[in-house]
């Protein structure tokens, strides 16, 4: 069975334009979130989305934004890029749901890796 | 909100030799998951832990939550050079929505 797959692998855009991302969960998972990671650091929550409707929002300026889509994949928009956000965005898909999934982890793509100029 | 603090920051080790990872949290751990980064890539899970005490092994790398739900530990036995990379402890809250709070990762580094 194929991972969380992410599109594109790198990308390089130049301050104050816009990028959209791009994410597809493993088959059959209606969760899909979305972190950076800034070099050194661990991954940051940025939005999390189940059954298409917004379930968490980190502490991430009105800049960033997703969707997910009726066949689960979701994209994540920023706009009016920073040097800041130069990162590795990463994707997370999980059976998800309102009760606690014991064996639910997150599975992770390999991200996107996102330089600003 | 939960805080994750991950020592040490680095570890460098000769291949064969043991090691520890330690991961403290800020509040009580309702589901401690520990992944492994080859860097610059995705993470790729480890293992989970949810009852205090709780020990659970694949292959070498064994991981442990104490009784008090506060700290866990990873133990990997005879380190190899497939065991470097960064790895990271990860917290969720007691729901399946709670998004996760990581560590900033340890990085191991395994020398021949």
């Amino acid at each position: 069975d194929a991972g969380v797959t992410q599109s594109p692998t790198h990308l390089i855009k130049t301050r104050g334009q816009h990028v959209t991302l791009r994410c597809s969960p493993i088959s059959g998972h209606k969760s899909v979130s979305w972190y950076q990671q800034v070099l050194g650091q661990g991954p940051q929550f940025i939005f999390q989305y189940y059954e298409k409707e917004e379930r968490g929002r980190g502490n991430f300026p009105d800049r960033f934004s997703a969707r997910q889509f009726p066949n689960y994949s979701s994209e994540l928009n920023v706009n009016a890029l920073l040097l800041g956000d130069s990162a590795l965005y990463l994707c997370a898909s999980s059976l998800g749901g309102t009760v606690p999934r014991v064996n639910s982890p997150l599975h992770f793509g390999n991200g996107t890796r996102l330089t600003v100029t | 909100s939960q805080e994750l603090e991950q020592s040490p920051q680095s570890l460098i080790v000769q291949e064969g030799k043991n090691l520890t990872i330690n991961c403290t949290s800020s509040k009580t751990l309702y589901g401690l998951y520990w992944y492994k980064q080859k860097y610059g890539e995705g993470l790729i899970f480890l293992m989970m832990l949810q009852k205090g005490g709780e020990e659970k092994s694949h292959e070498k790398i064994t991981a442990k939550l104490d009784e008090k739900k506060q700290q866990s530990s990873l133990h990997i036995t005879a380190s190899q050079p497939s065991h470097a990379g960064i790895y990271l402890c990860g917290a969720g809250g007691n729901s399946g929505n709670t998004p996760l709070v990581f560590g900033k990762g340890t990085r191991l580094s395994v020398i021949a």
